[in-house]
């Protein structure tokens, strides 16, 4: 079964409003989560590592204040798309390593948000 | 800057016979590397992976072999399944849990 559960899986929303999505690794404890973004047809390209307890870390040409994350506890980190626009329109995935798996990473379910 | 490339955005592949998905990285750091299945909506599930002191990890139906000189990797499913069909990434890592994904190729095996 699944091991990250993100939420929601789909938003919809306004220009200019914040959406929150959360990603909770279920069954282990995780310091730290990575998020991903999804453009139609493209890779996923990382955004931002998420670290329980401190700042996150972003990638190069990722806005922080845009993009607010937050890991208040070893298994629920959470992004912020702030004053979100259209072109903020993606699918976000968000990931997290767990220990003795076979997979170094397991991904929650993506979230797919919509900018009207 | 694209470390990781699938130059192939689509392949079609007759059910029964053999898939080859291609994966090439610049990264000469990278020392693990991981194929990924992904259907719409939904997050990527792991394949299978291979370390770089390997050339080839077996599961099942799927083959990874790794040419390290070449900076090469490849997928091979044999026999092909319908559902077999989706979206195929390749990733890489050197130290550290993050990954550097392909740009992907989709997989559609014909009945």
């Amino acid at each position: 079964g699944a091991v990250v559960s993100q939420h929601p899986s789909r938003v919809i929303c306004k220009s200019g409003t914040s959406v929150k999505i959360e990603c909770r690794s279920l069954d282990f404890q995780a310091t730290t989560m990575f998020w991903y973004r999804q453009f139609p047809k493209q890779s996923l390209m990382l955004m931002a590592t998420s670290n329980e307890g401190s700042k996150a870390t972003y990638e190069q040409g990722v806005e922080k204040d845009k993009f607010l994350i937050n890991h208040a506890s070893l298994t629920l980190s959470t992004l912020t798309v702030t004053s979100a626009h259209p072109e903020d329109s993606s699918f976000y995935i968000c990931s997290a390593p767990r220990t003795g798996g076979v997979s170094p990473l397991h991904f929650g379910n993506g979230t797919r948000l919509t900018v009207t | 800057d694209q470390q990781v490339k699938q130059n192939s955005p689509s392949l079609s592949v007759q059910e029964g016979r053999i898939s080859i998905l291609n994966c090439d990285y610049t990264n000469s750091m990278f020392d693990y590397f991981l194929w990924y299945k992904k259907y719409p909506a939904e997050g990527p599930t792991f394949l299978i992976s291979i370390s770089s002191i390997k050339d080839k990890n077996e599961d099942g139906r799927f083959t990874v072999f790794l040419n390290k000189s070449a900076k090469h990797l490849s997928l091979h499913i044999v026999p092909s399944q319908p559902g077999d069909s989706a979206v195929y990434f390749c990733a890489a890592k050197s130290s550290g849990d993050k990954l550097t994904f392909g740009t992907g190729t989709r997989l559609a095996v014909r009945p």
